[in-house]
């Protein structure tokens, strides 16, 4: 299977721990991959791998994997995480990108 | 640090070819997946393609079609050619550089970890 599964939007309270989902076939033999997109601005690789951030990346960001279902964990959200956020991975093949629909995560 | 910068044509119209060129500067293009994105007004990310350093390609299933993307090293460029346009390829184009790390047992894992800032191309007469 090509298609991975988000949900369209989640909202989380100021400082409090919220999980975005990624579901799809692929992600039982790839890592999903996370980004973080703001408003007029390119996207940014937050979670990569098994759960690595890249530098400058802050901890409160974590990722995990259970089966066909990838989770990006945000432990005391701040009001500058406010973004959409994508998973992407490789297709089954290993040969196509594919990217999740997104996520548009609000913080009250 | 590895910087990409698109470049192109903001305005393209229907039936022509969409050309965009990706500089990579502060790195080599070697060893390195070249991956080519556009986002639609108000819509998500979509993988158009990518290039290999050595050449090889593979393509979106839904473009393969209309894409051809190659690549210059001598340049540190590579490029995207997706013909006969329509309204419909009216977005934000992003180029990316893909990373492969190796997990043991002759599996890889993928991610895009430098992106361009993004051009917009309207397709309009």
């Amino acid at each position: 299977s090509s298609e991975l599964t988000q949900d369209p939007a989640v909202s989380v309270a100021l400082g409090q721990t919220v999980r975005i989902t990624c579901q799809g076939d692929s992600l039982r033999s790839y890592y999903a991959n996370w980004y973080q997109q703001k408003p007029g601005q390119a996207p940014v690789l937050v979670i990569y791998g098994k759960n690595n951030r890249p530098s400058g990346i802050p901890d409160r960001f974590s990722g995990s994997s259970s089966g066909n279902t990838a989770s990006l964990t945000i432990t005391g959200a701040q009001a500058e995480d406010e973004a959409d956020y994508y998973c992407n991975s490789r297709d089954s093949s290993g040969n196509h990108v594919v990217f999740g629909g997104g996520t548009k995560l609000t913080v009250l | 640090q590895v910087q990409l910068q698109e470049s192109g044509p903001g305005l393209v119209k229907p039936s022509e070819t969409l050309s965009l060129t990706c500089t990579v500067s502060g790195g080599s293009i070697s060893s390195y997946y070249w991956s080519w994105i556009r986002q639609p007004p108000g819509k998500g990310l979509e993988w158009i393609g990518y290039i290999y350093y050595s050449g090889s390609t593979n393509y979106n299933p839904s473009l393969k079609s209309r894409v051809t993307i190659s690549v210059d090293p001598s340049k540190n460029q590579f490029s995207l050619k997706l013909s006969s346009v329509t309204a419909a390829d009216t977005a934000v184009y992003y180029c990316a550089r893909e990373s492969s790390n190796y997990v043991g047992g002759g599996y890889y894992y993928y991610y895009m970890d430098v992106w361009g800032k993004g051009t917009t191309v309207t397709v309009s007469s």
